[in-house]
């Protein structure tokens, strides 16, 4: 079985600063990576994915993820926030050929501070 | 068509009542799921279909039935619920594949309360 840790709950940041959100996860076998983005009183929607190839995963809204096999890691990266980013965001895993079964982390809430 | 439309997006209901939660994708996806999102907590899954079979149900308790009429339509059928119950109920379709993942789509949700 695989498990994902977002080692914070909460990451307050200012407006225009950058932010690191991180993820990491455990697993006996090869896994996908995402990262899923939640505003408040929606769904999720997805923010980016690692299948294979470039460990540099590039997503929407200007964030972007890195593959680190070595240190099971996967964490979500902005240059420069805004304050429409303040929302909810879960790292997920799902294992190589066994479909399609997200595990997903425990959530960080990404505040952003004008 | 990029959508998973979910209806009613609010819901209040009593102890005693029968409802249901509808969820419609037209992408083609033949896996469709049933999440519930307490607040401040991550989904966790109820039910998968796979080619509208039931192919996973996380022991989930029997006043929550689901049911897959066709390829693209999944409904969550509502009994008996207590207010433990009260949640986000997000439902999510993807492609079948065992050598990829594509990534789940998520509807907006059903915002539950059971009075």
């Amino acid at each position: 079985a695989q498990s994902v840790t977002q080692l914070d709950s909460q990451v307050p940041v200012f407006e225009e600063a950058p932010v690191e959100l991180r993820c990491n996860y455990s697993s006996s076998v090869s896994v996908y990576l995402f990262w899923y983005v939640q505003y408040p009183n929606q769904g999720l929607q997805l923010l980016l994915k690692y299948l294979s190839g470039s460990t540099l995963v590039k997503g929407i809204n200007g964030f972007e993820a890195e593959f680190n096999k070595s240190q099971t890691s996967f964490h979500l990266r902005k240059p420069s926030v805004h304050i429409s980013d303040t929302a909810e965001y879960f790292c997920a895993v799902s294992r190589n050929n066994a479909g399609n079964m997200l595990t997903f982390g425990g959530g960080t809430r990404l505040m952003v501070k004008p | 068509d990029t959508e998973v439309t979910q209806t009613p997006k609010h819901l209040v209901m009593g102890m005693t009542n029968k409802k249901s939660l509808k969820c419609e994708q037209h992408m083609g996806h033949r896996a469709m799921y049933w999440y519930k999102q307490k607040a401040k907590k991550p989904p966790e899954l109820m039910f998968v279909y796979s080619y509208e079979k039931l192919s996973i149900n996380e022991s989930v308790p029997s006043r929550f039935s689901p049911e897959c009429p066709n390829s693209s339509l999944l409904n969550l059928h509502l009994h008996a619920l207590q207010p433990e119950d009260s949640a986000l109920y997000l439902c999510a379709s993807s492609q079948v594949s065992r050598d990829s993942d594509y990534g789940y789509t998520f509807g907006s949700g059903t915002r539950l309360t059971v009075v």
